[in-house]
């Protein structure tokens, strides 16, 4: 099993740019999460889903958008980049909310 | 290849016991270690270690790093019930990067 797999690694973006970040698990997990993490501050909830069709907000919504079209795939949109969106991304799965979650890599993504 | 390692990966105990959670790294950069709680859907960020030596606490929590060999501890005095968590760390491996390296996590249960 490859876990959770997210493209890209890396991005740069200009201000008012768009971009979707991709987000793939193989664990046939039911749950699925967006985080950012900013330097020096912890994990906060972008989106989440509890299962294909169903997403919901998280902690810090706002300038992203998600779907949730198949079990595996849980893509992160954003439709104006802006500076404040400059973080590093984290796409996590996890069977139910009750378990360890399984982090992606994380996409570092700078907006300029 | 980077790694981080936690230990033990379960722990079970009853309130008002003192519990001490490991977690090794090998990564090729260091510039930070991370202490998460997860309860549900959210981590929760309890402390960011950059130096050695130098323990930092909150309430019952405490943590320190000892960067020549490569390990933190997370402890926790007088548990209770609402510690029960997952508890993992993270390696934040070079500046450059910016990316965590996640442990698997320790799953602890606290008891009545």
């Amino acid at each position: 099993n490859a876990g959770v797999t997210q493209t890209p690694k890396f991005r740069i973006l200009k201000i008012g740019q768009s971009m979707t970040l991709q987000c793939t698990q193989d664990m046939n997990h039911n749950y699925m999460y967006w985080y950012r993490q900013d330097p020096g501050m912890g994990l906060k909830l972008i989106y989440y889903s509890v299962g294909a069709g169903i997403t919901d907000k998280g902690e810090v919504p706002n300038g992203y958008n998600v779907s949730r079209s198949t079990t595996e795939d849980f893509p992160l949109r954003l439709e104006l980049a802006a500076p404040s969106q400059t973080s590093v991304y984290f796409c996590a799965s996890s069977a139910d909310p009750y378990n360890e979650q399984f982090f992606g890599p994380g996409t570092r993504l700078t907006v300029l | 290849e980077d790694k981080v390692v936690q230990s033990p990966l379960s722990l079970v105990v009853h309130e008002g016991d003192t519990v001490t959670l490991n977690c090794s790294y090998e990564v090729t950069n260091f510039r930070s270690l991370l202490w998460y709680k997860q309860e549900k859907k959210a981590p929760t960020f309890l402390f960011m270690l950059t130096s050695s030596g130098i323990e930092k606490k909150s309430g019952r929590l405490s943590s320190i790093l000892d960067k020549k060999e490569l390990f933190s501890i997370l402890n926790i005095t007088a548990t209770q019930t609402g510690d029960s968590a997952i508890y993992l760390c993270a390696v934040d491996p070079t500046y450059n990067t910016d990316k965590l390296i996640f442990g698997t996590g320790t799953r602890l249960q606290v008891f009545p």
